[in-house]
C-alpha cells in the first residue's frame, strides 16, 4: 500500500519570498507523484507529475519538484511567490499498475501575504 | 467550455433521502472517478470506471453506488443519506493508463453536499 505524508498543514509566506512544500511518500513497488492545486471552491489542478527519467521535474506557474528517492520526497519548490499563489497544494502518489488510482496526501495550505 | 461538469454544485438535504450527483466530461477519455473530500480537505478514491466497467472500488458504504450509463457520464447515488456523508464530492476524468505510466485526471468543480 501507499501513502504519502505533507509534512506542513500551513505554510505562510510574503509575496516574493521563496517556499517549499514538503512530500514524503511510502511505497513497497515503483511509483509516481504529482502535485495538485486546489484554488477556493474550485476543482484540483495539476502542477506537476513524476513519471522517470530526470528527477527535477518543472510545472506550470513556475512551480518546480525534486524527486529524491533515497529520501522519498517529492518536495514542491517556487523561487518568488505571488498573491495568487494562494491555495490548498497536495501531493499524490500512484503506483505502477494501479488503474490511476491516486492516493493523497493531507494537503498543505499556502498562504502568501503581501 | 467546461471539460469536466457537475450536477448539482450545492445540494441539501435531510438525513435518511436518497439523492444523485451526475457527472459528465467532454475530453474524450476513457476513465471516470469519484473522490470525496471532508471538511479537512483529506481526499480520498471512492470508485473509478473505465469504459463503462468498474475497476477501482474503495471501502465505501453499499448506499453509495455509481452507475456510468456511457464513458461520458459517471453519476453518483447515495441511499439513506447520513450526517457524515457531508463533504465535497469531486469528478474526474482520464485518459485510460499508457504505457508510460498513468495519465493526467482533470476534475470537475466538485458537489458540495451538505445533510442535516
Amino acid at each position: 500500500a501507499q501513502s504519502v505524508t505533507q509534512l506542513d498543514s500551513q505554510v505562510p509566506v510574503f509575496e516574493e519570498a521563496p517556499v517549499e512544500l514538503r512530500c514524503n511518500y511510502s511505497s513497497s513497488v515503483s511509483v509516481y507523484l504529482f502535485w495538485y492545486v486546489q484554488y477556493p471552491n474550485q476543482g484540483l489542478q495539476l502542477l506537476l507529475k513524476y513519471l522517470s527519467g530526470s528527477t527535477l521535474v518543472k510545472g506550470i506557474n513556475g512551480f518546480e519538484a525534486e524527486f529524491n528517492k533515497s529520501q522519498t520526497s517529492f518536495h514542491l519548490r517556487k523561487p518568488s511567490v505571488h498573491i495568487s499563489d494562494t491555495a490548498e497544494y497536495f501531493c499524490a502518489v500512484s503506483a505502477s499498475g494501479g488503474y490511476n488510482k491516486l492516493i493523497f496526501g493531507a494537503g498543505t495550505r499556502l498562504a502568501v501575504h503581501p | 467550455d467546461t471539460a469536466v461538469s457537475q450536477t448539482p454544485k450545492y445540494l441539501v438535504t435531510q438525513m435518511g433521502n436518497d439523492k444523485s450527483i451526475k457527472c459528465e466530461q467532454n475530453l474524450g477519455h476513457d476513465t471516470m472517478y469519484w473522490y470525496k473530500q471532508d471538511s479537512k480537505k483529506f481526499l480520498k478514491i471512492m470508485f473509478s470506471y473505465n469504459n463503462k466497467e468498474l475497476i477501482i472500488n474503495e471501502t465505501v458504504p453499499n448506499r453509495f453506488s455509481p452507475k456510468s450509463p456511457d464513458k461520458a457520464h459517471l453519476n453518483l447515488h447515495i441511499n439513506s443519506l447520513e450526517l457524515g456523508d457531508s463533504a465535497v464530492y469531486f469528478c474526474a476524468s482520464s485518459p485510460t493508463w499508457g504505457g508510460a505510466g498513468p495519465r493526467e485526471q482533470y476534475f470537475g468543480p466538485g458537489t458540495r453536499l451538505t445533510v442535516t
